[in-house]
């Protein structure tokens, strides 16, 4: 059974331009989640999905930070346009209901650097 | 205050020790606690969960959890190097969103 699967693995680009992380949940999962972890800040919550949308939505940071799913099957989380201070690990997350305390199952995350 | 701590170590402990790592929440309506296991470079993978007072134990894993307290402890018992990694502490106080403590890093010695 495929985990979640994010892409890419990593990203190295310049101060200014745009970038796209994706995330394709475990299938039948319907809660997406998306984290940024730091040494700093720790792991934090930037945005959470129940069945495609956007249910919570204040840990991101600001307006240059945005995501979307459009379907059950895929989410992106957007930079535009980048700072050197998104330099992190993102990670997603899926998840089900109707198991009680289901946990969450995290995604190799995109370790993500901005010159 | 942090809604989850978590002292940030590191803790070391020998080889076949026990490890004990704890956590504190602010919300007293917190509902079910998960431990995960992260490794440097990894994302973070679940050892356990527990949603009632007591201990649950697995294999080498327990989990102890006391909500007059408000705090959650994971017990590695027969500790190995291979252990060694940052646990983080996680609480779910609604729905489906978990709150991250800031992680213990741990550290087994040969």
């Amino acid at each position: 059974d495929a985990g979640v699967i994010q892409s890419p693995r990593h990203e190295v680009t310049e101060m200014g331009q745009e970038v796209t992380l994706r995330c394709k949940p475990i299938s039948g999962h319907d809660y997406l989640f998306w984290y940024r972890q730091t040494m700093m800040r720790g792991l934090e919550l930037l945005i959470y999905f129940n069945n495609n949308v956007p249910i919570d939505d204040s840990g991101m940071p600001e307006d240059r930070f945005s995501a979307k799913m459009p379907n059950a099957s895929f989410s992106t989380l957007k930079i535009q346009p980048s700072e050197p201070r998104d330099s992190a690990v993102y990670f997603c997350a899926s998840g089900a209901t109707g198991i009680s305390n289901q946990p969450q199952h995290f995604g190799d995350g995109t370790r993500l650097s901005i010159l | 205050q942090k809604e989850v701590e978590q002292n940030s170590g590191p803790l070391s402990v020998p080889e076949g020790a026990i490890a004990s790592l704890n956590c504190t929440y602010s919300d007293r309506g917190s509902q079910s606690f998960f431990w995960y296991r992260q490794y440097s470079g990894k994302s973070p993978e679940l050892i356990m969960f527990i949603y009632s007072n007591g201990d649950k134990e697995d294999g080498r894993f327990t989990a102890q959890l006391n909500k007059a307290s408000q705090y959650v402890s994971l017990l590695i018992r027969d500790s190995q190097p291979s252990d060694s990694a940052t646990y983080l502490c996680a609480v779910r106080i609604a729905g489906n969103m978990l709150t991250f403590g800031g992680g213990t890093r741990l550290m087994v010695k040969p």
